[in-house]
């Protein structure tokens, strides 16, 4: 079936990088927008940004401009999203999700990555 | 780019029907038929309801359904059941370069 699995929780310092995956299986990697979104604990969604796998073309929120970066590895159907300079704010949980145009679906299970000194 | 808008909290019995909005303006909901909805239990990832307004995927039960007026978009769960007791968000496409924004969330309560 058509799924995400994303990696393992991380706890990281304040000020540092973190590097979250993204295996696509199922369906052609290759077709569809990857899209990542995070979610702090108790809050709403917040849509960080998408790649398409195919071209490697990346689009962020403004938000995240300049801290973020979006890769891929077609050849094992992964998707990566780089987050640096790491503050106590961005201890969420961090969703990739495939889609196209105007919807996201499947979703991975989420990844919580907790920064604390 | 502002989350759009949705009510904190719907609530109703088993069997009713409710109605979930979210307001945005005519640079997101209101300009573009890419609104589309989110189911998301405790724990779980979100789970897409509908898309481009009013398109369920398939599986999704034809008690869920989606429309649009001018900014605001409208997700209607009709004949109410226990396991839609979660919460909900709404997302759409923006002209901005931040290209899509989600709602505020609604937590639906079956009594």
């Amino acid at each position: 079936q058509v799924q995400l699995v994303q990696s393992g929780a991380e706890v990281k310092k304040p000020g540092a990088s973190v590097k979250v995956s993204c295996k696509a299986s199922g369906y052609t990697f290759t077709s569809y927008d990857i899209n990542w979104v995070r979610q702090a604990t108790g809050q709403g969604l917040e849509w960080m940004g998408w790649m398409n796998p195919n071209s490697g073309n990346t689009g962020y929120a403004q938000k995240f401009q300049g801290r973020v970066t979006m890769t891929r590895n077609t050849s094992i159907s992964t998707a990566y999203m780089e987050l640096s300079s790491l503050r106590s704010e961005d201890t969420a949980v961090y969703y990739c999700a495939s889609g196209f145009t105007g919807w996201f679906d499947p979703w991975g299970q989420g990844t919580l990555v907790t920064v604390s000194s | 780019q502002s989350a759009l808008t949705q009510p904190a909290s719907v609530s109703g019995s088993p069997g009713q029907s409710i109605t979930i909005s979210c307001t945005g303006t005519s640079s997101d909901v209101g300009g573009y038929n890419y609104v589309s909805w989110y189911q998301q239990h405790p724990g779980k990832a979100p789970k897409l309801m509908i898309y481009e307004v009013s398109n369920r995927p398939s599986g999704v039960p034809d008690r869920f359904s989606g429309s649009k007026s001018g900014n605001t978009a409208s997700l209607t769960i009709s004949g109410l059941q226990a396991e839609d007791e979660a919460d909900y968000y709404c997302s759409s496409y923006t002209s901005s370069s931040t290209l899509y924004v989600f709602g505020t969330g609604t937590k639906v309560t079956v009594l």
